[in-house]
């Protein structure tokens, strides 16, 4: 099976843009997660998504936002781009159920955002 | 809140030294817990996982059980290679949440 697939893997953009990035999951899982991995902060979660909709949140403001497709495949956006959103951005995907389940998440090689 | 704690790095072993990376955790109820691997300019990947209290999670080598009674889950590998040189985090996670949550990460680096 295809890993977690992420697009794309480099990006540089300047302040106050806006990005989107795109993450296909593993076949099969309909749980897709999004999360920020800085040198300060470390891994933070960002959002999570099944079925088209969002669970849970993570504390990021609302210029952050996602969606899901009815492919599984997720996207996320961020809006007035700041210097201290360059980060890596990291997709997962888990085999989740409706009613949830601790099942491991298998994460993608990630999105490296340079904001200038 | 739920936090996981791990041991400042970074961690220098000659090869074939025995490793101890210490994990520590706060949380309200029995979470899961995690390992994952990071290599220089990759993703994270999953090294092992436990669920309950007393389960010991393996894999190449590397091992971690779950003490509830010292909320622990220290990874062990018997003697690292060079090729083990990477990030190690510890996560856990809750039944009723969909997110893990992560410690600082600790570098390990192998010297031949």
């Amino acid at each position: 099976k295809a890993g977690v697939t992420q697009t794309p893997r480099y990006l540089i953009k300047t302040r106050g843009q806006q990005v989107t990035l795109s993450c296909s999951p593993i076949s099969g899982h309909r749980s897709v997660s999004w999360y920020q991995q800085t040198p300060g902060q470390g891994l933070q979660f960002l959002f999570e998504y099944f079925s088209e909709t969002q669970r849970n949140k993570g504390n990021f403001p609302g210029r952050f936002s996602g969606r899901q497709f009815s492919n599984s495949r997720s996207e996320m956006n961020v809006s007035t781009l700041e210097l201290g959103d360059s980060a890596l951005y990291l997709c997962a995907s888990s085999l989740e159920t409706v009613t949830g389940g601790a099942y491991e998440q298998y994460f993608g090689p990630g999105t490296r955002l340079t904001v200038t | 809140g739920n936090s996981v704690t791990q041991m400042e790095g970074p961690v220098t072993l000659s090869e074939e030294a025995f490793l101890t990376i210490n994990c520590t955790y706060t949380a309200t109820g029995y979470p899961s817990l995690f390992w994952y691997v990071q290599y220089p300019g990759e993703g994270l990947q999953l090294l092992l996982k436990a669920t309950k209290a007393d389960d010991k999670g393996s894999n190449k080598g590397f091992e971690a059980t779950y003490r509830k009674e010292t909320t622990s889950f220290h990874l062990e590998k018997g003697s690292v290679q060079v090729s083990d040189s990477a990030v190690y985090f510890c996560a856990l996670r809750m039944d009723s949440s969909y997110k893990l949550i992560f410690g600082s990460g600790t570098r390990l680096l192998v010297r031949p």
